[in-house]
């Protein structure tokens, strides 16, 4: 049962353009979600987060989305940089269900100089 | 310059073996936590310690043990009993226990190869 899901395993843009990465849920109960970056054989590096009550959050060339009627949020990478190559989790949690966060399976985000 | 540091970043055991991963903080975060990620798959929890001398099965804990003696240090072994040990083991902790807005900060990662 994957209640947190990145449908899009990879994804290639051109540097300076726009990445956009997807995540749907299906708990209604989770009230914050987070977005990570993973290089190779690294650990993940907190990016940006969002709690329920709002539906963006901004943080410099990144914001997040969040639409809870439709239990999908997206990242928004602008403008992208040959830099931001990595593999992008999107986790999510609830806040009675102690530390427990939920991550997605992942998207590999190629940005081509 | 504070942290989290797990240590060996490469390592090999034969199989029938139990191996230990360490995992230590110096961020005084009160929860910690161990994470398995395998390819094309996204982290599975497989246990979590809000507090010393406390500590929670997650999704996948068989096969798994750990102790939280003191607030910084929540080592993991790999028992012989887990079946698929060869993962890249990732430890993670929080500041706030209690997991509201809980964002949880990664160490760099064991990569753990059974031969």
């Amino acid at each position: 049962d994957q209640q947190v899901k990145q449908n899009s395993p990879s994804l290639s843009v051109q540097e300076g353009r726009i990445s956009i990465l997807n995540c749907d849920y299906t708990n209604s109960m989770f009230d914050y979600f987070l977005w990570y970056k993973k290089y190779p054989a690294e650990g993940p590096t907190f990016l940006i987060s969002i709690s329920s009550i709002k539906d963006k959050n901004e943080d410099g060339r990144f914001t997040v989305f969040l639409n809870k009627s439709a239990k999908h949020l997206s990242l928004h990478i602008v403008p992208s940089q040959p830099g931001d190559s990595a593999v992008y989790f999107c986790a999510a949690i609830r806040s009675s269900n102690t530390g427990k966060l939920i991550f997605g399976q992942g998207t590999t985000l190629q940005v081509k100089p | 310059d504070g942290g989290i540091t797990q240590s060996p970043k490469y390592l090999f055991r034969k199989e029938g073996q139990n191996v230990t991963l360490s995992c230590e903080q110096n961020l005084n975060h009160d929860a910690m936590y161990w994470y398995r990620q395998d390819p094309g798959q996204g982290l599975r929890l497989i246990y979590y310690s809000q507090i010393v001398n406390d500590f929670q099965k997650g999704d996948i804990a068989e096969g798994y043990s750990v102790s939280r003696e003191k607030k910084e240090s929540f080592p993991l072994t790999v028992t012989s009993a887990q079946k698929n040990p060869t993962a890249f083991y990732l430890c993670a902790s929080s500041i706030d226990r209690y997991g509201k807005t809980d964002t949880q900060y990664f160490g760099p990662g064991t990569r753990l190869t059974v031969l």
